[in-house]
């Protein structure tokens, strides 16, 4: 069965500091996606970033970079110098992929709401 | 590119009624999912459709929910009757076969009472 854990329920910074969201998966199978989203207060979700299992390297992207490990089944995401803006829910999610390509229904993690204060 | 639209954006219903939601999927987008997201917890989806039809509805209350994609293109979900513990958002999205992932729209905000 698939599942994704986000441990921690709720982060509490200061502003400028450095933050990092945990996520870890369990799944079966080989071929699969990776993704973040984050969710403001107004309620949408946004996409951050997409991973596919075979692709282990490291993105980074302005101020948010992502660390996949598969050897721990971890896809880590940190948010540098962190801005009262960057204050949402953070949810992690996987996908299998479908014979036909394209992605199968996402299953996601508890969320991480993360408060960045002034 | 127009984003997922949905309606209404806001629901108040009394228990034992019915209400439906309605979903226009980015143009092309063969998928269409529908998630509902109770207060606190992650969106766990209802129903995938591939064109118009059903992929997984495994999680789909089928005794008082329902949802239709009659043309393969825009999708209703219904209630009926609701519950008190149907309040919700309820998310649509939708995806290409090949792509940067799903998109979702703002979700309908459901409250029973």
């Amino acid at each position: 069965a698939q599942k994704v854990t986000q441990a921690q329920t709720e982060i509490s910074v200061v502003e400028k500091e450095d933050v990092t969201l945990d996520c870890v998966y369990e799944t079966r199978d080989t071929t699969y996606y990776l993704f973040w989203y984050k969710q403001p207060p107004s309620g949408e979700l946004v996409f951050l970033i997409r991973r596919n299992s075979f692709d282990e390297q490291n993105e980074i992207s302005g101020r948010y970079s992502w660390n996949f490990q598969k050897s721990t089944s971890s896809f880590n995401f940190t948010i540098t110098a962190s801005q009262v803006v960057d204050s949402a829910v953070y949810f992690c999610a996987l996908s299998e992929a479908l014979f036909s390509g394209g992605y199968n229904k996402l299953i996601f993690g508890a969320g991480t709401r993360l408060a960045v204060h002034p | 590119e127009a984003g997922v639209a949905q309606s209404p954006r806001y629901k108040i219903i009394e228990k034992r009624q019915s209400v439906a939601f309605w979903c226009n999927p980015i143009s092309g987008h063969a998928t269409l999912y529908w998630y509902q997201q109770i207060l606190g917890q992650g969106p766990k989806l209802l129903i995938q459709f591939q064109n118009n039809g059903v992929v997984d509805d495994s999680q789909l209350p089928k005794d008082r929910f329902s949802a239709e994609r009659l043309k393969g293109v825009d999708s209703t979900l219904k209630i009926q009757p609701a519950k008190l513990e149907d309040s919700a958002v309820y998310l649509c999205a939708s995806s290409l076969d090949e792509g940067n992932g799903y998109t979702f729209g703002s979700g309908t905000r459901l409250t029973v009472v």
